[in-house]
C-alpha cells in the first residue's frame, strides 16, 4: 500500500526539542523531493521545509530556519525533522507530503500527521 | 512571499447547488515558457488530512468527482462545486506551487445550507 505515516510527535516545553519521522512505503521514495507541511490547530495549512531525492538541496520557511532540520535515510525509506528551540507557535499537526510529480511542489500523498505540543 | 488569498472565508450551500470559492495570487503564477497555471486545490474533511483535487489549476485528479472543476489564470482562480453533496462539506485550500516558499490560502469552509 502507497503510504506515509508520521511519529515522534508529542508535548514538549518552550525551547526542548523533538525528532519526528516519516515511514514511506509502496512506492520509490528515494526518487521523490519530500517535504513537511504543518496545520496549526484550527488553522490553515504551512508549508516548512523541503528536501531533495539525494538529500543535497534543503529549504526551509522563514519561520523554521536554522531551528529545524530536515533530513532522509532512502535506505530506510524514511524522512526526518529534527526541531529544536521549540516555541508554542510551533504547536501543529505535522504532516510529511509526497508530490505527484518527483519535483514539483503539489502533494497528492500526505501522511495522516502527528501533533506536536509546545507548552510549558 | 506569494500571498494566496481565498474568498469568502465560509460558504453556506444548500445540498444540488452551486459552490464558488475564488483564489487570489499576490503576483502571476502562470510560468510563460509552458503555459501553465501552477495552482493547486485541496479538500480537508474534518479530522483527515489534505486531499489534491486539481493540478495546474484545472487538471482534476483522478477519482475526483466531475462536479469538481478548476478555472483562472494569472493571478485569479476559481473552484467550482457544482451541484453541492453532503459529502463535500469539507474546507477547501489553493496552494501556489510557482516558487518556494510554497503557499497555501487560508482555506473556505464549505457547510450545507
Amino acid at each position: 500500500e502507497v503510504q506515509l505515516v508520521e511519529s515522534g510527535g508529542g508535548l514538549v516545553q518552550p525551547g526542548g526539542s523533538l525528532r519526528l519521522s516519516c515511514a514511506a512505503s509502496g512506492f520509490t521514495f528515494s526518487s521523490y523531493w519530500m517535504h513537511w507541511v504543518r496545520q496549526a490547530p484550527g488553522k490553515g495549512l504551512v508549508w516548512v521545509s523541503r528536501i531533495k531525492s539525494d538529500g543535497t538541496s534543503i529549504i526551509y520557511a522563514d519561520s523554521v530556519k536554522g531551528r529545524f532540520t530536515i533530513s532522509r535515510d532512502n535506505a530506510k525509506n524514511t524522512l526526518y525533522l529534527q526541531m529544536n528551540s521549540l516555541r508554542a507557535d510551533d504547536t501543529a499537526i505535522y504532516y510529511c507530503a509526497r508530490p505527484k510529480e518527483v519535483t514539483r511542489a503539489y502533494f497528492d500523498l500526505w501522511g495522516r500527521g502527528t501533533l506536536v505540543t509546545v507548552s510549558s | 512571499d506569494i500571498v494566496m488569498t481565498q474568498s469568502p472565508d465560509s460558504l453556506a450551500v444548500s445540498l444540488g447547488e452551486r459552490a464558488t470559492i475564488n483564489c487570489k495570487s499576490s503576483q502571476s503564477i502562470l510560468y510563460s515558457s509552458n503555459d501553465k497555471n501552477y495552482l493547486a486545490w485541496y479538500q480537508q474533511k474534518v479530522g483527515q488530512p489534505p486531499q489534491l483535487l486539481i493540478n495546474w489549476a484545472s487538471t482534476r485528479e483522478s477519482g475526483v468527482p466531475d462536479r469538481f472543476s478548476g478555472s483562472g489564470s494569472e493571478t485569479d482562480f476559481t473552484l467550482t462545486i457544482s451541484s453541492l453533496q453532503t459529502e463535500d462539506v469539507a474546507v477547501y485550500y489553493c496552494q501556489q506551487y510557482y516558487s518556494a516558499p510554497w503557499t497555501f490560502g487560508q482555506g473556505t469552509k464549505v457547510e450545507i445550507k
